[in-house]
């Protein structure tokens, strides 16, 4: 399983533009990449999912760059309810095998917005 | 969309009291997912289903049992609640297609006393 790397926290202000960096040296031919997001107290939330290249939708953007070790969320204009841990995630959940269901969860990226 | 309900939000047990926390989702998903939520550790996966009365262990299985036998429902239980069980735990689902994205309930924290 591919390991993830973000960076533990960022600051913003509303109204920007906000990136965070994902490294997966790691990862495999199968693997997708998806992000998810999570408030206090709730379970984590979709936002966005690629494989290569780019994918947008109404909340987010994702960049994958051609050889994929790394990826990048892109969070248009934010807003103070953006404020929330951050996660990335490495792995196919139909990778078969052992694999299956196994994907890890990193740390996450504090994002913090503020006035 | 994709819902997945956990039964209970709040709860609080006893040490050596058996507990159940039940999930259900709307999506006919075949994989479905025990994680539990510590401050520091990240979630962990306790346990997950890939089919009616199908279970893998995931890397913290110790101290659980699971149950499905529905398509659309998952219990986690805790034969014999403990203090470090405290925590909260999540409930997710996915479909079985290359790529499926896992889908989380809203979580159950669980407080032993």
């Amino acid at each position: 399983l591919a390991k993830t790397t973000q960076p533990i926290s960022m600051d913003s202000y509303e109204g920007q533009e906000v990136n965070i960096t994902c490294s997966h040296n790691n990862i495999a031919t199968n693997d997708y990449i998806t992000w998810y997001q999570q408030f206090p107290s709730q379970g984590p939330r979709f936002i966005i999912q690629g494989y290569k290249t780019k994918v947008t939708n109404e909340v987010a953007s994702l960049f994958i760059p051609a050889d994929r070790k790394s990826s990048t969320l892109s969070l248009p204009r934010v807003s103070l309810s953006d404020t929330a841990v951050y996660y990335c995630l490495v792995g196919d959940i139909n990778a078969g095998g052992t694999s299956y269901g196994k994907l890890t969860f990193g740390q996450g990226t504090i994002l913090t917005v503020h006035p | 969309d994709v819902k997945v309900t956990q039964s209970s939000r709040y709860l609080v047990k006893r040490t050596g009291e058996k507990v159940f926390l039940e999930c259900v989702q709307d999506m006919d998903h075949e994989n479905m997912f025990w994680y539990r939520q510590d401050p520091g550790l990240g979630l962990r996966l306790i346990y997950f289903s890939y089919d009616v009365k199908m279970k893998e262990k995931g890397d913290i299985p110790e101290g659980y049992s699971v149950s499905r036998e529905k398509k659309e429902r998952f219990s986690l239980i805790l034969e014999s609640a403990s203090t470090n069980q405290t925590s909260m735990y999540l409930c997710a689902s996915s479909g079985w297609g290359a790529g499926d994205t896992i889908y989380f309930g809203e979580g159950s924290w669980l407080t032993v006393v």
